[in-house]
């Protein structure tokens, strides 16, 4: 099982609509828990943490789901400028079982439509 | 000021030539990191120094060098690189190993 997982996608939803990714994730110590938008040619940018209770930031609400070790991405009344990559990223475990960097999946590309 | 910058922005080499990234952060970060991201793959994590001194080289392959003078500064040395070195490559830093990272806006390589 790979680190980090993502579907690729593209999702095309049309503008207004509610839109929610997963990302599975295969270490079960992981602690910490990101979401980073990437627009094309550019680079990544922290959109929100994760937490165990699960956030919201406007439109965005994030969920965190240990038993299943999966966290998601929720987005409703999409906009044109949410169009981008959505990647999940996942703190690393090292050695001593400390947190030791971070994980990125490939990303989900989203699409708004007019 | 951006927090990261990376030059050149954009970057064609031949096989045989030597070149060199160049990041510099003004977040007064204490950790700064190589990325290599390529089409169709994750981010991978290529080197990591904490406190300008290096902690982790991902098998990266010699023909990529790394120098870190002090925190703020870090340098890609490129020489003899091949096609598939083609990429665009992040440099990012943070506050401790688990901070938000922060990217420059990349050094998209082409290597004929």
């Amino acid at each position: 099982r790979k680190e980090v997982e993502q579907d690729p996608g593209p999702f095309n939803v049309p503008e207004g609509a509610t839109v929610a990714f997963n990302c599975t994730y295969s270490n079960s110590a992981s602690q910490s828990f990101f979401w980073y938008r990437q627009d094309c040619r550019k680079e990544p940018k922290l959109l929100m943490s994760v937490y165990s209770s699960g956030n919201e930031d406007g439109r965005f609400t994030a969920q965190l789901n240990r038993a299943s070790q999966y966290i998601s991405l929720l987005i409703r009344d999409s906009k044109l400028s949410d169009s981008a990559t959505y990647l999940c990223v996942v703190n690393r475990v090292g050695p001593g079982g400390g947190a030791d960097g971070l994980t990125f999946g490939k990303g989900t590309h989203l699409i708004i439509q007019p | 000021e951006t927090g990261v910058t990376q030059t050149p922005r954009h970057l064609v080499m031949g096989m045989t030539n030597k070149k060199s990234l160049k990041c510099e952060q003004h977040l007064g970060h204490n950790a700064m990191y190589w990325y290599k991201q390529s089409a169709k793959k994750p981010l991978e994590l290529m080197f990591v120094y904490n406190f300008k001194e290096q902690t982790e080289n991902n098998s990266v392959p010699s023909r990529f060098s790394p120098e870190c003078p002090n925190s703020s500064h870090l340098f890609l040395h490129l020489h003899t690189l091949q096609p598939e070195d083609s990429a665009l490559y992040l440099c990012a830093s943070s506050q401790g190993r688990t901070g938000e990272l922060f990217f420059g806006e990349g050094s998209r390589l082409t290597v004929l």
